[in-house]
């Protein structure tokens, strides 16, 4: 199993560009979640979902949209990239939402200048 | 808002020292979880505790929580230069639909030098 993979490692980007941050897990779990880390800020939660066409918001959702088509993949897309975007971002993923085990991918490093 | 607190945010030690870190919290947690995320990488979830009072061992490492269950540490003894990591506490928000959301303490970042 690959668990949960993650795709680009890194990205530049310019204000005001898109783009999306791609997800995929082969875990079939049903929860799927999206995290930003920023220094001193641990980790806050963007979006979640608790299956395929499911999504909620979580803390920090302003500028990021998602869908979740597939119990596999919640990719995360970015309308209009911002400075304040910068930030490490992680997809995770788990069998009972918050009261089990997250299984992170390994992060997707963003810069937007 | 659950909140989590962790302390200290960063701690430098020798090693074969002793440690302990802290999370605590003004609010009941159904459960805590504790992670270690190393540089580059996402976090890796080390332990979680259920049950107020309860004591976990893994190797080393030391995890109890809280008899309220609002609270919980990590010791570690003589520590090795592998402990050097962020370590970040977790917990599930209150109820219903928000038990599907994980709150996480910003972390102590641990440096353990040899």
């Amino acid at each position: 199993n690959a668990g949960v993979t993650q795709t680009p490692k890194f990205q530049v980007l310019k204000t005001g560009q898109s783009m999306t941050l791609q997800c995929a897990q082969d875990m079939n779990h049903e929860y799927m979640s999206w995290y930003r880390q920023d220094p001193g800020m641990g980790l806050r939660l963007i979006h979640y979902s608790v299956g395929a066409g499911i999504t909620d918001q979580g803390e920090v959702p302003n500028g990021y949209n998602v869908s979740r088509s597939t119990t596999e993949d919640f990719p995360l897309r970015l309308l209009s990239a911002a400075p304040s975007q910068t930030s490490v971002y992680f997809c995770a993923s788990s069998y009972a939402g918050g009261r089990s085990e997250q299984y992170f991918g390994p992060g997707t490093r963003l810069t937007v200048t | 808002t659950q909140l989590l607190e962790q302390s200290p945010q960063f701690l430098s030690i020798q090693e074969g020292e002793n440690l302990t870190v802290y999370c605590n919290s003004s609010s009941v947690f159904s459960s805590l979880q504790w992670y270690r995320q190393e540089p580059g990488e996402g976090p890796v979830l080390l332990v979680t505790v259920v049950t107020g009072g309860e004591v976990k061992k893994l190797k080393r490492l030391t995890f109890q929580f809280g008899d309220a269950r609002k609270d919980s540490s990590l010791h570690i003894t003589a520590a090795q230069t592998g402990d050097t990591g962020l370590y970040l506490c977790a917990g599930p928000s209150d109820s219903g639909a928000g038990s599907y959301q994980l709150t996480f303490g910003k972390g102590t970042k641990l440096s353990v030098i040899p």
